[in-house]
């Protein structure tokens, strides 16, 4: 239980171009979902909390016009990088919390590599 | 403001020896839980091993255990007859009451398993 899937995996495209990533739990529902981005050999840093039929809440530093998110269903969250740009290369990983009150772990997606040439 | 320290960069450990992972923290929140993911090569965050901040045993998972001192604020992880596939990098975090439960994550471990 508790499988968290990420499409796509892998993503190459061109400076300039929008690249949408998918967060889906497959097994649960998840009210709140968060985004992490990750640099080569460095820990992980929250981009944003996605919470289900509400805006996003941004982390300080992180641009929401940037970095769009959407969570319409309680098992489907997408981050959105709009104009990309090579700087916006890296690691991104979603997570989601279990609804209901007693679930401690946040289950982590496999993760979406971005390159942006 | 929560923190989570981890001092090691890089362990390298015998196979079938046991192995601790260093984590200390720093909260003002009454209530927290601290966490152990693994993360192989692949990029995957594994979840390991859950400890509430009021629990009174230390928490096991199988070969997984939590060291936990409150009153040094530490959260180490030990891991027992290690194994080759233990090799990864492994990150302690928090989560507190506060800040609608987002972790945060330590500079993280690269566990190295020598045959």
């Amino acid at each position: 239980g508790a499988v968290v899937s990420q499409h796509p995996s892998r993503v190459i495209c061109k400076s300039g171009t929008s690249v949408k990533i998918e967060c889906r739990s497959l097994d649960f529902q998840a009210t709140t979902m968060f985004w992490y981005r990750q640099f080569p050999k460095k820990s992980l840093m929250l981009m944003a909390t996605s919470n289900e039929g509400s805006k996003a809440t941004y982390e300080q530093g992180v641009e929401k016009d940037k970095f769009l998110i959407n969570h319409a269903s309680l098992t489907l969250s997408t981050l959105t990088v709009t104009s990309a740009h090579p700087e916006d290369s890296s690691f991104y990983i979603c997570s989601a919390k279990p609804a209901g009150a007693n679930h401690r772990a946040q289950y982590f997606g496999p993760g979406t590599r971005l390159l942006v040439l | 403001a929560q923190k989570i320290t981890q001092t090691q960069p890089g362990m390298f450990v015998q196979e079938k020896e046991a192995v601790t992972l260093d984590c200390t923290y720093d909260t003002s929140d009454p209530s927290y839980g601290l966490f152990w993911y693994k993360q192989p090569s692949s990029g995957e965050m594994i979840f390991l091993i859950y400890q509430g901040s009021y629990d009174q045993q230390n928490a096991t998972e199988g070969r997984y255990s939590l060291n936990f001192q409150k009153a040094r604020k530490s959260a180490n992880l030990v891991i027992s007859a290690s194994q080759l596939g233990d090799s990864a990098m492994y990150f302690c975090a928090m989560r507190g009451i506060q800040g609608a439960q987002k972790l945060v994550f330590g500079q993280g471990t690269r566990l190295t398993i020598n045959p």
